[in-house]
């Protein structure tokens, strides 16, 4: 079965410092991957998805993640983050065997000091 | 805008007690889905439906069952509540578009159940 790791739980930055998190996913074949964000209070939300083409996607609120197949990655970007980016992030991927069923990974806590 | 709403917010039981946690939402998605998120854990799959009358097992089905009998609404059942199932429980629903397994899943607001 595949699965989804993101290695970072927790993320503290400053305000305009720049974002990475990782995403790695396990499965050799075709996947979708995703990334869902949660603002403290709010629904999960789709910050942007990736199926084919183009391996650098954008998303909303200035992120951007770059699909990386022979590093099974899908790390998400923002080079300059506010303090209402502070929220928690997952990452998720469908694969072809399963297409329907979202796997996510355990999330990552990212808080912005103003 | 999708609407996905649940029943409660919060919700406290007792261990042996069955419960109901509802769903429903309004953009006539043929699918929905039940998640539970716990810390460190992320969300992971209970159980899933593509259509009234029909249901599929995901990660962990044990001590949940489900139930569509109208198409917007999805029905997650404890059929005897242990402490073990405090948790937070999100539905989500979707439309298939494209390739399976492209589809954005919109989500609820959650259920947090704390089982005594």
């Amino acid at each position: 079965a595949q699965s989804v790791s993101q290695h970072n739980h927790h993320v503290i930055l400053s305000e305009a410092a720049s974002l990475e998190l990782g995403c790695n996913y396990s499965y050799g074949g075709t996947v979708n991957l995703f990334w869902y964000v949660q603002y403290p209070g709010q629904h999960l939300q789709l910050l942007l998805k990736y199926f084919s083409g183009d391996p650098l996607v954008k998303g909303i609120k200035g992120f951007e993640a770059e699909f990386i197949k022979s590093k099974f990655s899908f790390n998400l970007r923002k080079p300059s983050v506010q303090w209402s980016d502070t929220a928690e992030y997952f990452c998720a991927v469908t694969v072809s065997s399963s297409a329907r069923q979202l796997t996510f990974g355990s999330g990552t806590q990212l808080t912005v000091l103003p | 805008d999708v609407k996905v709403t649940q029943s409660s917010r919060y919700l406290v039981k007792r261990t042996g007690e069955k419960v109901f946690l509802e769903c429903v939402q309004d953009m006539d998605h043929e699918n929905m889905f039940w998640y539970r998120q716990d810390p460190g854990l992320g969300l992971r799959l209970i159980y899933f439906s593509y259509d009234v009358k029909m249901k599929e097992k995901g990660d962990i089905p044990e001590g949940y069952s489900v139930s569509r009998e109208k198409k917007e609404r999805f029905s997650l059942i404890l059929e005897s509540a242990s402490t073990n199932q405090t948790s937070m429980y999100l539905c989500a629903s979707s439309s298939p578009s494209g390739l399976a397994g492209q589809e954005t899943q919109y989500f609820g607001p959650g259920t947090r159940l704390l089982v005594l």
